[in-house]
């Protein structure tokens, strides 16, 4: 099956910084990507839509300025938690799909981050 | 919003034995997934059935769905110590350009 590798797999970072989330399709194009928050022993809260080349499509109650997402090619989705705060610590996964004539309708995960802001 | 809703939140048995999971959902489907969730994990895709099929296999598993009830089973049969993990299912909504809305989750505990 098609392959998502997502890092880094864990980061801690302090109050106020940055950090940087890559997802890559490795053996596919993935014009959509996903990411998604989970919260422990909870399901997957769909953030935001990746779109390839254009801006991307934010769940309601998402902040776009904080959450920021760069779908720059058809294999590469980021998502920067920009200013990050305790509260943002959380684990968070992206996927994707294949398209076109490769289409299955099954969505293949990254591995997940574990993000801890101290 | 998530669609489905999924039942027992937890389940705990002994490896040999049969799990069942059930997941409700609430809008015409195109096709329903369960995907498996191991602690600290991407998920990884197990099935899916497509809103014309009642029944599929795959392995040791089993999944029903019943479009006129709107609900969704996944049976694990002779369950392993290994198979102790999350499982989701997930619909693909008529109408919602293949986005996919995952369940709440069962979490799976099997005992050896």
């Amino acid at each position: 099956g098609a392959v998502v590798s997502q890092h880094p797999s864990w980061v801690i970072c302090k109050s106020g910084t940055s950090v940087k989330i890559e997802c890559r399709s490795l053996d596919f194009q993935a014009t959509t990507m996903f990411w998604y928050r989970q919260f422990p022993k909870q399901s997957l809260m769909l953030m935001a839509t990746s779109n390839e080349g254009s801006k991307a499509t934010y769940e309601q109650g998402v902040e776009k300025d904080k959450f920021l997402i760069n779908h720059a090619s058809l294999t590469l989705s980021t998502l920067t938690v920009t200013s990050a705060h305790p509260e943002d610590s959380s684990f968070y996964i992206c996927s994707a799909r294949t398209s076109g004539t490769a289409y299955t309708g099954e969505l293949f995960f990254g591995e997940g981050s574990r993000l801890t802001v101290l | 919003s998530q669609q489905g809703e999924e039942d027992p939140q937890a389940l705990s048995i002994q490896e040999g034995e049969n799990a069942t999971m059930n997941c409700s959902y609430k809008t015409s489907i195109n096709n329903l997934q369960w995907y498996r969730q191991n602690s600290g994990r991407g998920l990884v895709h197990l099935i899916l059935i497509r809103s014309n099929e009642r029944e599929k296999h795959s392995g040791r598993l089993r999944v029903t769905l019943d479009t006129s009830k709107k609900s969704s089973s996944l049976l694990i049969t002779a369950s392993r110590a290994a198979d102790t993990a999350s499982y989701f299912c997930a619909t693909d909504a008529l109408g919602a350009g293949n986005m996919l809305t995952f369940g709440g989750g069962t979490r799976l505990m099997v005992k050896p």
